[in-house]
């Protein structure tokens, strides 16, 4: 079951701030965050594990909130390069522990 | 240079033949596996292997076969392809045999059955 991610397309200024929320109906051991750029391959960002640790990197961050099943990744001073398509994914505790399972990717658009 | 390279990037073909698109990985990773993305659905994964000749099913593997015969290479397999499985699809490798550490994804095959 794919996990849900909201909004589904964002258009920022650059600047701005915006957040991307991954939810999932199973318990997770793991959240793994990746960016696609159009017709290229998907790029990792960070991979947060049960724990409901909160990772970061430049002005890309994360949080895993293992008791929601849901996690949160926060983009902040938007750049021009911050466009494209982010995808969560995730792994489960139990029942096939070893796959992962994307969202439908939420779209973000960073203009000047 | 560390990557994935698969191949063909572009196929057209005929419903019911027979194709194998390849994978192959230079970092010596364990884990391997292979999606489809379409429009709308994200990334689907089909099939996945956590070592030599250990392979499992994804959330959508009918219609297709997978190998781990090399470490470093993972060919899927579509042995009578048919319209809907037209997509995109990508190989990605990992360190070590649990989803703990980076995947790092091929360029993309894009498929066209027609």
């Amino acid at each position: 079951q794919q996990p849900v991610q909201s909004p589904q397309a964002v258009i920022l200024r650059e600047g701005e701030d915006a957040v991307i929320n991954c939810s999932s109906s199973k318990a997770l051991y793991s959240v793994h965050w990746y960016r696609q750029k159009h017709g290229e391959a998907p790029i990792f960002l960070m991979i947060l594990l049960k724990g409901g640790e909160q990772k970061g990197h430049d002005k890309i961050s994360a949080s895993f909130n293992e008791k929601k099943q849901q996690s949160s990744l926060y983009l902040t001073a938007s750049q021009l390069s911050y466009s494209g398509t982010y995808f969560c994914g995730t792994r489960g505790v139990t029942g096939g522990g070893n796959k992962l399972t994307f969202g439908t990717g939420t779209q973000l658009k960073v203009e000047l | 240079e560390a990557q994935v390279t698969q191949n063909p990037r572009y196929l057209i073909t005929v419903t019911g033949k027979k194709l194998t698109v390849t994978c192959s990985q230079n970092m010596n990773h364990e884990y391997m596996s292979w999606y489809r993305q379409d429009p709308g659905l994200g990334l689907r994964q089909i099939y996945y292997s956590m070592n030599v000749e250990v392979t499992d099913k994804g959330d959508v593997p009918e219609g297709y076969k997978v190998s781990r015969k090399e470490k470093r290479n993972f060919p899927l397999i579509l042995e009578s392809p048919s319209p809907n499985q037209t997509s995109l699809y990508f190989c990605a490798s990992s360190f070590g045999m649990r989803l703990n550490t980076e995947a790092f994804f091929g360029q993309g095959t894009r498929l066209t059955v027609v």
